[in-house]
């Protein structure tokens, strides 16, 4: 089974600060990698697919980057409204895996 | 607009079986698969397995293996997460998501969630 490894595990930041998570795998995945918010009480939000690509009405001030094993979320400006917990997925191959999770506080 | 719709909330006593269900609108639902996500109280997202509607294939995460049935009512649109043997580390919050439009494992549509506890 293919292992999700993100870090930090939680972070501390400020309206307005640059924030990046970064996720490993345990083996390549080329870029089958997706990132998630997800929010107290609700389900998880697609912010980021195949790696880099936005998905559709996703504010601009979220990017992603990587291939291989390494991958990266850039929050580029953060607002009030990012402050929740972020995992990434990888969908190479079934088990379809998540990172632990990071959860951005102020 | 698609929509997932799952089931109430369940309490169920140790060593019973919960089966949660997940109605699926706003696509043809035999043409995407229906995934199946655990998540512990203040934890991570567990992927579990996968139903095709199409034809019933399963893949099921290990962890789960002979534990877990997943089905799919192409009457009614409607999928299916049976979980068996309950213990108190299964306490925990379902989603069903489908991989629709991309067909690869991408989670845009999801459930609301069906809470489970497990308690005597």
């Amino acid at each position: 089974d293919i292992q999700m490894t993100q870090s930090p595990s939680s972070l501390s930041a400020s309206v307005g600060d640059r924030v990046t998570i970064t996720c490993r795998a345990s083996q390549s995945i080329a870029s089958y990698l997706n990132w998630y918010q997800q929010k107290p009480g609700k389900a998880p939000n697609l912010l980021i697919y195949a790696a880099s690509s936005l998905q559709s009405g996703v504010p601009s001030r979220f990017s992603g980057s990587g291939s291989g094993t390494d991958f990266t979320l850039t929050i580029s400006s953060l607002q009030p409204e990012d402050f929740a917990s972020y995992f990434c997925q990888q969908s190479f191959t079934t088990p379809y895996s998540f990172g632990q999770g990071t959860k951005l506080e102020f | 607009e698609v929509l997932l719709v799952q089931s109430g909330a369940e309490v169920q006593k140790p060593g019973a079986t919960v089966k949660i269900s997940c109605k699926v609108s706003g696509y043809t639902f035999t043409d995407y698969d229906i995934h199946w996500v655990q998540q512990a109280p203040g934890k991570g997202l567990e992927w579990m397995g996968l139903v095709d509607p199409e034809d019933g294939e399963t893949i099921y995460a290990e962890k789960f293996q002979g534990r877990v049935t997943m089905t799919a009512d192409t009457s009614t649109d409607t999928a299916y997460m049976e979980l068996s043997s309950l213990r108190s580390e299964d306490m925990a919050l379902y989603y069903c998501a489908t991989d629709y439009p991309s067909r690869i494992p991408t989670f845009v549509f999801w459930g609301q969630g069906s809470l489970v506890t497990v308690s005597s």
